[in-house]
């Protein structure tokens, strides 16, 4: 059972524009979540990250949000460069242990 | 560059062949991680090592056999593979794997993608 779902495969957006990408979570022992970007033939690279103490996170034009309440989190974009495109991962890690739980990636395209 | 390396970048072998895959970390990290990524499937961790010490199988099959020789190089070695073992390995490595901090941020590789025939 996947306890961490990107349910949006796909987006697209116009360059310049803000790119918001979302993810949910089932496990509320969940306490440190990442995103993750990956190009074809690369493997991921961290992008940004957020504590469950924290509700936001940014990073330049990286901005996480992390609503617990409905165990939710957003990465938004702002502004979209064609260079964001890319498939972006979530994932989040519980309090104790070392595991990481990923979501299937959501396929960014910003167009020119 | 991410500071996490693995060959060979890609493989293709037989069902009765063995063959190895290697990663290697510059990163001074303690934890190292195999990752199985099929297509539209999550990341599926396979195993995690921690100061050499593998505290983590998830329930992988024999045919796969992880190694690591020190906290800096992690192989996994590969025998009587099924075609749908196909799929991308991912190496990744982490400072700690204490859970929920920010010394869990796991590092990747590019991956090794192997088919296997």
């Amino acid at each position: 059972d996947q306890q961490v779902k990107q349910n949006s495969p796909s987006l697209s957006v116009q360059e310049g524009r803000i790119s918001i990408l979302n993810c949910d979570y089932t496990n509320s022992m969940f306490d440190y979540f990442l995103w993750y970007k990956k190009y074809p033939a690369e493997g991921p690279t961290f992008l940004i990250s957020i504590s469950s103490i924290k509700d936001k996170n940014e990073d330049g034009r990286f901005t996480v949000f992390l609503n617990k309440s409905a165990k939710h989190l957003s990465l938004h974009i702002v502004p979209s460069q064609p260079g964001d495109s890319a498939v972006y991962f979530c994932a989040a890690s519980p309090r104790i242990g070392n595991q990481f739980y990923f979501g299937t990636g959501t396929s960014l395209t910003v167009i020119p | 560059e991410t500071g996490v390396t693995q060959t060979p970048r890609h493989l293709v072998m037989g069902m009765t062949n063995k063959k190895s895959l290697k990663c290697e970390q510059h990163l001074g990290h303690n934890a190292m991680y195999w990752y199985k990524q099929s297509a539209k499937k999550p990341l599926e961790l396979m195993f995690v090592y921690n100061f050499k010490e593998q505290t983590e199988n998830n329930s992988v099959p024999s045919r796969f056999s992880p190694e690591c020789p020190n906290s800096s190089h992690l192989f996994l070695h590969l025998h009587t593979l099924q075609p749908e073992d196909s799929a991308l390995y991912l190496c990744a490595s982490s400072q700690d794997v204490r859970g929920g901090s920010v010394t869990d941020t796991q590092y990747f590789g590019p991956g090794t993608r192997l088919t296997v025939l």
